[in-house]
């Protein structure tokens, strides 16, 4: 069981196109972050997010927090194809991370 | 770039053997961390160290042990290889305390045949 799950597990989507991936979980977390992961390479961090409703933006992307801490998402306006990669979320629990499982994102020229 | 480095980048093994897979970092900081990451199951920890010679185990330690013996190494090592530890390995430093933010190496492919 994972305590961290993300939808959809793949998008594929045109160039120019939005998109909304979303991370939840049934536990509250202190923080979380979301990484991005290009074929070969590690993830590398995108955001942190702290406060239960906050809102960050970079660029074109669009982080929330929800209210209650157990739930995040991610929204990319006019996708670009060097958004392609895998998504994730991660949170600490207790002594460990957790990471989820990812959205694979393919965005077509 | 936190200035991690993982080695070797490939690796291929036999079942039985044993594995020493190396993280190093230039930047001194006290928090390590070793990963698996399979297909849906996104990354899962190994091990973590929090300082020379202090670590611990995490979701899927067996069958892994680790060392570290200078801040700047951390070493996984896979006793006698099986084909389930097939997997990418990633090293990952911590560099705050009060951020749980952290920094990944490029990984390491181990196949075990």
């Amino acid at each position: 069981t994972q305590l961290l799950e993300q939808s959809p597990q793949f998008l594929s989507i045109q160039e120019g196109e939005n998109l909304t991936v979303y991370c939840n979980s049934s536990s509250v977390f202190s923080s979380l972050q979301w990484y991005r992961q290009e074929p070969g390479e590690g993830p590398v961090l995108l955001v942190t997010v702290v406060t239960g409703g906050e809102v960050k933006k970079l660029k074109r992307l669009t982080f929330q927090f929800g209210d209650a801490r157990k739930d995040s998402s991610l929204h990319i306006t006019a996708a670009q194809p060097g958004d392609t990669g895998l998504y994730l979320c991660a949170s600490r629990y207790g002594q460990n991370f957790v990471f989820g499982p990812g959205t694979r994102l393919s965005v077509l020229p | 770039d936190a200035g991690i480095t993982q080695s070797p980048r490939h690796k291929v093994t036999e079942t039985g053997t044993p594995v020493t897979l190396r993280c190093h970092q230039t930047e001194n900081h006290r928090y390590m961390y070793w990963y698996r990451q399979d297909p849906g199951h996104g990354l899962r920890l190994i091990h973590y160290s929090y300082g020379v010679k202090d670590t611990d185990k995490g979701e899927v330690s067996d069958g892994y042990s680790v060392s570290r013996s200078k801040t700047e190494d951390f070493l996984l090592t896979l006793e006698s290889a099986t084909s389930s530890q097939t997997s990418v390995y990633f090293c990952a430093i911590q560099p705050g305390t009060s951020d749980d933010t952290q920094y990944f190496g490029p990984g390491t492919r181990l196949t075990v045949l």
